[in-house]
């Protein structure tokens, strides 16, 4: 399954909405149980990657509710509602749905 | 808490070999999927290899798959990458990392660096 993301690289004001897309080659949705294998992370220079969101919508733990994840089947979206100076960083989504779990190429969010 | 801390890795001569570990604490290692990312420099993510709690099957990137061999040991609590054949495209920081409820990753190391040049 390939992972397209945009796009590739995107400046936002502080405190205005940053949206980051994210499209499948196929779909990860899973019938049985409803669910979408689709997760996104964010990494900050010099540091691993930091879970964000899981099943497409669900919240890791300590993650602020100004991050946010929607979408299903093949086109999903991670939304900053009110970006904040430490949210700067690249944002990759990931899919789980196949055996290979691909990763998109990476959002560069910087502050304008 | 949890903690992965990866090793093993250098530089090492394009054809050579390399294995790397991934020590883990803090919670039951053998009941958790762990998986290899890597990030080449300046550049992307880039899954690797996993090998599943449940049964032990193991699932390889196409890139690495029939050079790099991904293992477990259950009773030292750690991961391991067997690297063959080194191209010059393996260089990169690789990630050990543990799986969540689902196959998202929840924790990460803080990687090792693996330099493949001559």
């Amino acid at each position: 399954i390939v992972m397209t993301q945009s796009p590739d690289s995107l400046a936002v004001s502080l405190g205005e909405r940053a949206t980051v897309n994210c499209r499948s080659s196929q779909s990860v949705l899973f019938s049985s149980n409803n669910k979408n294998y689709l997760a996104w992370y964010q990494q900050k220079p010099g540091q691993p990657p930091k879970l964000l969101i899981y099943w497409a919508s669900t919240r890791e733990s300590g993650v602020p509710d100004r991050f946010s994840g929607s979408g299903s089947g093949t086109d999903f979206t991670l939304t900053i509602s009110s970006l904040q100076a430490e949210d700067v960083a690249v944002y990759y989504c990931q899919q789980y749905y196949s055996t290979l779990h691909t990763f998109g190429q990476g959002t560069k969010l910087e502050i304008k | 808490e949890v903690q992965l801390v990866e090793s093993g890795g250098g530089l090492v001569q394009p054809g050579g070999s390399l294995r790397l570990s991934c020590t883990a604490s803090g919670f039951t290692f053998s009941g958790y999927t762990m998986t290899w990312v890597r990030q080449a420099p300046g550049k992307g993510l880039e899954w690797v290899s996993y090998v599943r709690s449940s049964d032990g099957e193991k699932f390889y990137a196409d890139s690495v798959r029939g050079r790099f061999t991904i293992s477990r040991d259950n009773v030292k609590n750690s991961l391991y990458l067997q690297m063959n054949s080194l191209r010059d495209d393996d260089t990169a920081v690789y990630y050990c990392a543990r799986e969540g409820g689902g196959a998202y990753l929840t924790h990460w190391g803080q990687g090792t660096l693996v330099t493949v040049s001559s």
